[in-house]
């Protein structure tokens, strides 16, 4: 199974600044099958970004998905205050569909 | 688009459950569907799919053998039946459209394990 480790586990951060959430893989991750999630408390996921780069539907151009192989970053390139979450990277190159442990970014 | 899990419980270790997840808004027997879990705390876990016609199903290896994915396109509904469980198996469980992964996401259903 492919390992996501997830880094930092916490971003501590405050509206307006920049977010860059790193995503690893332990072996690379097929055609860059990557995709992130944004989960806040109480709710379900929330599709961000897949194929690494693509942004899902809706979801505004201050998110920025980018990486290849083993090494994926998701950028947040102005903290809004509903950005406050935790984060997910998911890899779906390769079976079983694994996720990483999550980054929260907190203010 | 809609998904609406239930089904939840509080459940005795060893005891069965049957999640239902009710779909809405979306040609449900296009899709492919997902349960993924999330246990108290946790981070998120991939659990089972089921492929659009239900011809194919896939299973994580903790609940390989234990739990069963199906649908039923007639009624829009996805189930997952669950055997055996275990305190492990705590967790709020979501379905999820998609192949490949989850396109948009339930709300979520408590499974509580405890004796």
């Amino acid at each position: 199974d492919i390992v996501l480790t997830q880094s930092p586990g916490t971003l501590s951060l405050s509206p307006g600044e920049r977010a860059i959430l790193s995503c690893r893989a332990s072996q690379s991750v097929s055609n860059n099958y990557l995709v992130w999630y944004q989960q806040k408390p109480g709710q379900a996921p929330r599709l961000l970004i897949y194929g690494a780069s693509t942004r899902a539907a809706g979801i505004p151009d201050r998110f920025t998905g980018s990486g290849s192989e083993t090494d994926f970053t998701l950028t947040i390139s102005r903290l809004e205050p509903e950005d406050f979450a935790v984060y997910y990277c998911q890899q779906y190159g390769s079976s079983p569909r694994t996720f990483g442990p999550g980054t929260k970014v907190e203010i | 688009e809609q998904l609406v899990e239930s089904g939840g419980d509080v459940v005795q270790p060893g005891r069965s459950l049957r999640l239902s997840c009710a779909a809405s808004g979306f040609t449900f027997s296009n899709y492919a569907m997902h349960w993924v879990r999330q246990a108290p705390g946790k981070g998120l876990e991939w659990v089972a799919l089921i492929i659009y016609d239900g011809s194919n199903k896939y299973y994580a290896d903790s609940v390989k053998g234990r739990f069963t994915i199906s649908r039923d396109n007639s009624k829009n509904t996805l189930f997952l039946h669950m055997n055996s469980l275990t305190t492990e198996d705590t967790a709020i469980y979501y379905c999820a459209r998609g192949y490949s992964y989850g396109v948009s996401w339930g709300r979520g259903t408590l499974v509580t394990v405890s004796s």
